[in-house]
C-alpha cells in the first residue's frame, strides 16, 4: 500500500512562489502525479514524474527523488486563480493511484 | 468534444435506497475508475475496470457495485449496505497504463 503525506494548508501572496512537499512510502513505484482541484470540481492533471529530477511546465514545476520518497510542486508567479487544492498521487506496481489528502493553497492579494 | 460526463451533479436519496451514478466517456479509454472524496481526505478508490466485462474491487468496495458492459460506460450503484454514502463521487478514465487519469465533474450524493 501507499502512505502519502502533504501539508494541509498553505497561504501565499499574489506574485510569490509556493512549494508544496509530498512524501510517500510505497510497496512499488510507477510514477508520481500532481493534480489541481478547485472546490467542487474535478481534479485536473498538472504534472508527472517517474524519473528523478525536475519537470518544468510554465509556471509549474515538479521535482522527484525516488530514493528519498519525496516530491514537490513549485508554483511561481502566483495568481488568484491558483487558489485551489493540490493533490499528490502515487502510482503503484498495479498501475493504481493512491492520493494524498491534498494541500489547500490560498493566494492573497 | 471528448471527455467524461457524470450525471447528475447533485443527488439526494433517502436512507435505505439504492442509487446509481452515471459515468460515460468518449475518449476511447480502456480503463475506468470510481473514487470517493470526503472532506480532509484523499480520493479513495472504490472500483476499477481495465477492460470491458471485467472489474476489480478497490480499497473501499463494500456497499458498492459496478458493471462494465460497454467501453464507454461504468455506472456505480451505491447500495443500502453502504454505511456512510454521503460524499463526492468522481469517475476517471485512463488511455494507457502509463498515462494520466482524466476525471469527470463529479456527483455529490447526499443521503438524508
Amino acid at each position: 500500500g501507499q502512505n502519502i503525506d502533504q501539508p494541509t494548508e498553505m497561504t501565499a501572496t499574489e506574485g510569490a512562489i509556493v512549494q508544496i512537499n509530498c512524501t510517500y512510502q510505497t510497496s512499488g513505484f510507477n510514477g508520481l502525479f500532481w493534480y489541481q482541484q478547485h472546490a467542487g470540481e474535478a481534479p485536473t492533471f498538472l504534472s508527472y514524474n517517474v524519473l528523478d529530477g525536475l519537470e518544468e511546465k510554465g509556471r509549474f514545476s515538479s521535482f522527484l527523488s525516488r530514493s528519498k520518497g519525496y516530491s514537490y510542486l513549485l508554483l511561481k508567479e502566483l495568481q488568484m486563480k491558483d487558489s485551489a487544492s493540490y493533490l499528490c498521487a502515487v502510482r503503484d506496481r498495479d498501475y493504481k493511484l493512491s492520493f494524498g489528502a491534498g494541500t489547500t493553497v490560498t493566494v492573497r492579494a | 468534444d471528448g471527455g467524461i460526463t457524470q450525471s447528475p451533479k447533485y443527488l439526494f436519496r433517502k436512507e435505505g435506497q439504492n442509487v446509481t451514478l452515471s459515468c460515460e466517456q468518449n475518449l476511447n479509454h480502456d480503463a475506468m475508475y470510481w473514487y470517493r472524496q470526503d472532506p480532509g481526505q484523499g480520493l479513495r478508490l472504490i472500483y476499477y475496470s481495465q477492460i470491458v466485462n471485467d472489474f476489480q474491487k478497490g480499497d473501499i468496495a463494500e456497499g458498492y457495485s459496478v458493471s462494465r458492459e460497454k467501453k464507454e460506460s461504468f455506472p456505480l450503484t451505491v447500495t443500502s449496505a453502504q454505511k456512510n454514502p454521503t460524499a463526492f463521487y468522481l469517475c476517471a478514465s485512463q488511455g494507457s497504463e502509463w498515462g494520466e487519469q482524466f476525471f469527470g465533474p463529479g456527483t455529490r450524493l447526499t443521503v438524508l
